[in-house]
């Protein structure tokens, strides 16, 4: 069973830095992709961005691009990481990891990390 | 950007009832091989979405037969059948052809009346 298990979400000012992870694991195929979702208190879905199961392909949402980083953890495979800079009051959300073999399946999800970008 | 408009956003039901959601999509979502890359999702209070249908008419494992999925190019619907307590949350529709961005709609509050 796939399981997805984010963390790292906490209080920080405006302007300030955050690093999200995502531990992705019970996958049964070699290729799959991760991706980050927000939700905002009491609104919406909104993607973030995606990144392929190897690192090697990454997308961006433009609310987001030139401030968050989406990578692989080069010591631990399974291990996706969200850098996030520059962080705006905006940016406060719920932080999902969903996942799926294909880009556009988003067939699983975690539980989220709350980000919280309040002075 | 894609943009996905979902019709009623509040859509009170009767136990046992009926209900339907529409989701219009401002670019055809058919990609080559015929496929419409739309997936619906349900939130439940305080959980996490869960995927319900994908490739606009595909159920996910697990998902009750009560709910089902049609549409193709832009205008696409989700219909519950025999509306249950358990059905309550919102519904989103989101497309997958065209990105990034992948978008969603704004969602569909489904209650019970």
């Amino acid at each position: 069973e796939v399981q997805l298990v984010e963390s790292g979400g906490v209080v920080v000012q405006p302007g300030g830095s955050l690093r999200l992870s995502c531990a992705a694991s019970g996958f049964t195929f070699d290729d799959y992709v991760i991706h980050w979702v927000r939700q905002a208190p009491g609104k919406g879905l909104e993607w973030v961005s995606l990144i392929s199961w190897d690192g090697s392909s990454t997308y961006y949402a433009d609310s987001v691009k030139g401030r968050f980083t989406i990578s692989r953890d080069n010591n631990k495979n399974s291990l996706y990481l969200l850098q996030m800079n520059s962080l705006r009051v905006e940016d406060t959300a719920l932080y999902y990891c969903a996942s799926g073999r294909y880009s556009h399946g988003f067939d699983y999800w975690g539980q989220g990390t709350l980000v919280t970008v309040s002075s | 950007d894609v943009v996905m408009t979902q019709s009623p956003l509040s859509l009170p039901v009767t136990l046992g009832q009926s209900a339907s959601i529409s989701c219009r999509s401002s670019q055809s979502l058919v990609y080559s091989g015929g496929n419409s890359y739309l997936n619906w999702f349900h939130q439940r209070p305080g959980q996490s979405p869960r995927r319900l249908i994908y490739k606009a008419s595909n159920r996910d494992s697990g998902v009750p037969d009560r709910f089902s999925g049609s549409g193709s190019g832009t205008d696409f619907t989700l219909k519950i059948s025999r509306v249950e307590a358990e059905d309550v949350g919102v519904y989103y529709c989101m497309q997958g052809t065209h990105w990034p961005p992948f978008t969603f709609g704004q969602g569909t509050k489904l209650e019970i009346k």
